[in-house]
């Protein structure tokens, strides 16, 4: 199916894991980013990538891990899961610039660290 | 640095009151671009509209309709004769055209519309 699937959409891990979240767009999308959504902080960007092998860090990068081998992936790690990081995350791509293009998003994937 | 500011966290209306959203946004670009997204209760966002710095026409899609006013930095939402549909978390964002702006929506806090019967 064209557009751009997160997995997986719902993932219990413990403190101190590690745990990928996956992003999948079939658009060949330059841009691609990651946010999470908390209650009173709207969306915060973590990270977000430009083009395959060019990432860059957003508001709230600490603890994360990004990587684009493949335009098409944009796969967010959280090294070692804390329970801060308990929240929605959504990944969105864009043909170019987001004031440029309309940004598309995932489904979102909701975490929670217990 | 961006900012996006939704001073209402929760509005509650009777179905076909209209209701206005406010957004305040700040920057320094000279250039830029202001969202509006939905975010019904099944959780995804959906792109409602987009508008550049430069082009100050009030914009009407339907029920929906858009004040931009540059002077007072602001990009209201108003949806007349709300519906139960209508329900739903609203974000405004903000996307600049410098570098270090230009890759990035900014987001505000978002506003839960209520819309009851």
């Amino acid at each position: 199916d064209a557009g751009i699937t997160q997995s997986p959409r719902y993932k219990i891990t413990e403190t101190g894991r590690q745990v990928t979240l996956m992003c999948h767009q079939t658009w060949s999308h330059s841009y691609m980013f990651w946010y999470r959504q908390d209650l009173g902080h709207g969306l915060r960007l973590i990270y977000y990538s430009a083009a395959a092998d060019i990432t860059d860090k957003g508001e709230v990068p600490d603890g994360y891990v990004v990587s684009r081998s493949k335009t098409e992936n944009f796969p967010l790690t959280l090294e070692s899961a804390t329970r801060s990081q308990t929240s929605v995350y959504f990944c969105a791509s864009s043909e170019s610039t987001p004031g440029w293009t309309e940004a598309f998003f995932g489904q979102g994937t909701r975490l929670t660290v217990v | 640095a961006q900012k996006v500011t939704q001073a209402q966290t929760e509005i509650s209306v009777v179905e076909k009151e209209d209701v206005t959203l406010d957004c305040v946004y700040e920057t320094r670009d000279t250039t830029y671009y202001l969202f509006w997204y939905k975010q019904p209760p099944s959780g995804e966002l959906v792109f409602l509209i987009r508008r550049n710095s430069f082009d100050e026409q009030n914009e009407i899609s339907g029920r929906y309709s858009w004040n931009f006013q540059k002077s007072t930095s602001s990009f209201n939402f108003t949806i007349t004769a709300s519906q139960v549909v209508d329900s739903a978390v609203y974000f405004c964002a903000l996307s600049g055209s410098d570098t270090g702006t230009a890759s990035k929506l900014t987001f505000g806090t978002g506003t839960r519309l209520q819309v009851t019967l």
